[in-house]
């Protein structure tokens, strides 16, 4: 069965400081490949989405996602946060078009001063 | 939110009522999706529709029924609420792959 794995539950890390948000996926065959961001009270919003190709994609807000099939991952970075990135992140896989997604638990991130 | 739009936006019940969660759209999209989402549990799928007059069981789907007669609407119905239906609920939509999400419905059944 399909199952996505975000070790992370809470990171806190300093404004300005680079970002590793690690997702791992369980899959027979590459999925498609999703990031999501939650800001309180709010709903999802789309980061960014890998389906083929060029194994670094680029989404909103300056972050970016690079797919590793040896190690089933799909890590979030971003250079330099900001404090208005401090959410929740969920990385997502789907089999197919118009398929379920599958969520991780998500990964709260909270951005000190 | 991608023109989604959920309503209500809270709602507390008492356990054994009715109630249908609304989702309407107007970007024309075939999928239609509906999530719950309960703390550090990630979401979950409960229903979703290919199209107008025809729907599916997700991950989860006791305790909830769907319709979809339009391509606009997919309502969600909860026909007897327990308190494990306490959850936030995500409507969203779908095309190429890609999933818009509604800004979803907080539930409490007491």
């Amino acid at each position: 069965a399909q199952s996505v794995t975000q070790p992370d539950i809470h990171i806190t890390v300093s404004e300005g400081a680079s970002l590793e948000l690690r997702c791992n996926y369980s899959y027979g065959a590459t999925p498609y490949l999703f990031w999501y961001v939650q800001s309180p009270g709010q709903g999802l919003q789309l980061l960014l989405k890998y389906f083929s190709g060029d194994t670094l994609v680029q989404g909103i807000k300056g972050f970016e996602a690079e797919f590793k099939r040896s190690q089933s991952s799909f890590n979030l970075r971003k250079p330099s946060v900001h404090w208005s990135d401090a959410a929740e992140y969920f990385c997502a896989v789907q089999r197919n078009q118009g398929g379920k997604l599958i969520f991780g638990q998500g990964t709260e991130l909270s951005v000190k001063p | 939110n991608a023109g989604v739009t959920q309503t209500p936006k809270f709602r507390i019940l008492k356990i054994g009522q009715s109630m249908t969660l609304q989702c309407t759209q107007d970007m024309n999209h075939n999928y239609m999706y509906w999530y719950r989402q309960d703390p550090g549990m990630g979401l979950k799928l409960i229903y979703y529709s290919v199209g107008a007059g025809i729907t599916d069981k997700g991950e989860v789907p006791n305790g909830y029924n769907v319709s979809r007669s339009t391509t606009e609407d997919f309502p969600l119905r909860l026909e007897l609420a327990a308190p494990s239906q306490t959850s936030v609920y995500f409507c969203a939509i779908g095309q190429n792959y890609e999933q818009y999400f509604g800004p979803g419905t907080r539930l409490t059944v007491t």
